[in-house]
């Protein structure tokens, strides 16, 4: 099977711009979560899809907006960019939520300027 | 207060060493995971435990709900175990994950 697909993977954005992330789960999972990576913050979790519901959100500003499509892709939006959301977006994706059983993708590197 | 505290931030071993990651939790949690991130950024996850030990090759995870403390060991500890360990537990309401800011384990051939 084809593991988690991300793209793009490195994009340089402007402040203020938006950007669109996209993830490809695997093949028969149908839950997609999001999490952001920065050297400060770590790991933080984002929010969390499932049969094109969010289903759980973590602490993140409005800004930060996702969607599922009915084949489980699943894309996720960040508003008026600011420096800070600079950091790789991983996205991972499993049959349930349970983060053990996710896969994770090679994630995209956001670099805002 | 961070939810997730882990120890060290920073690791050099020399190979064959054994290693020990700790990891302490704030949030009562019915699971706790350790993940592994190498260079590039890709995520496995190696362990999920709730109660007492768990082995997977040189691998072996270890918790405590009383003391809400889990460490990870590394036995006889070899130049590709290099990367990222992270632990994270889920919030008291399940609907999201917490993580710690990872040890960066660096082993010396």
């Amino acid at each position: 099977k084809a593991g988690v697909t991300q793209t793009p993977r490195y994009l340089i954005k402007t402040r203020g711009q938006q950007v669109t992330l996209s993830c490809s789960p695997i093949s028969g999972h149908r839950s997609v979560s999001w999490y952001q990576q920065t050297p400060g913050q770590g790991l933080q979790f984002l929010f969390e899809y499932f049969s094109e519901t969010q289903r759980n959100k973590g602490n993140f500003p409005g800004r930060f907006s996702g969607r599922q499509f009915s084949n489980s892709r699943s894309e996720m939006n960040v508003s008026t960019l600011e420096l800070g959301d600079s950091a790789l977006y991983l996205c991972a994706s499993s049959l349930e939520w349970k983060l053990y059983e996710q896969y994770f993708g090679p994630g995209t590197r956001l670099t805002v300027t | 207060k961070n939810e997730v505290e882990q120890s060290p931030q920073n690791l050099t071993a020399q190979e064959g060493e054994f290693i020990t990651i700790n990891c302490s939790y704030s949030v009562g949690i019915s699971a706790l995971h350790w993940l592994q991130q190498h260079p590039g950024g890709g995520i496995v996850s190696l362990f999920m435990l709730s109660s007492g030990k768990k082995k997977h090759g040189r691998l072996i995870a270890t918790i405590n709900i009383q003391e809400k403390h889990s460490s990870l060991h590394i036995t006889a500890s070899h130049p590709r175990d290099s990367a990222v360990y992270i632990c994270a537990v889920p919030s008291n309401t399940g609907n999201q994950f917490y993580f710690g800011t990872g040890t960066s384990l660096t082993v010396i051939p």
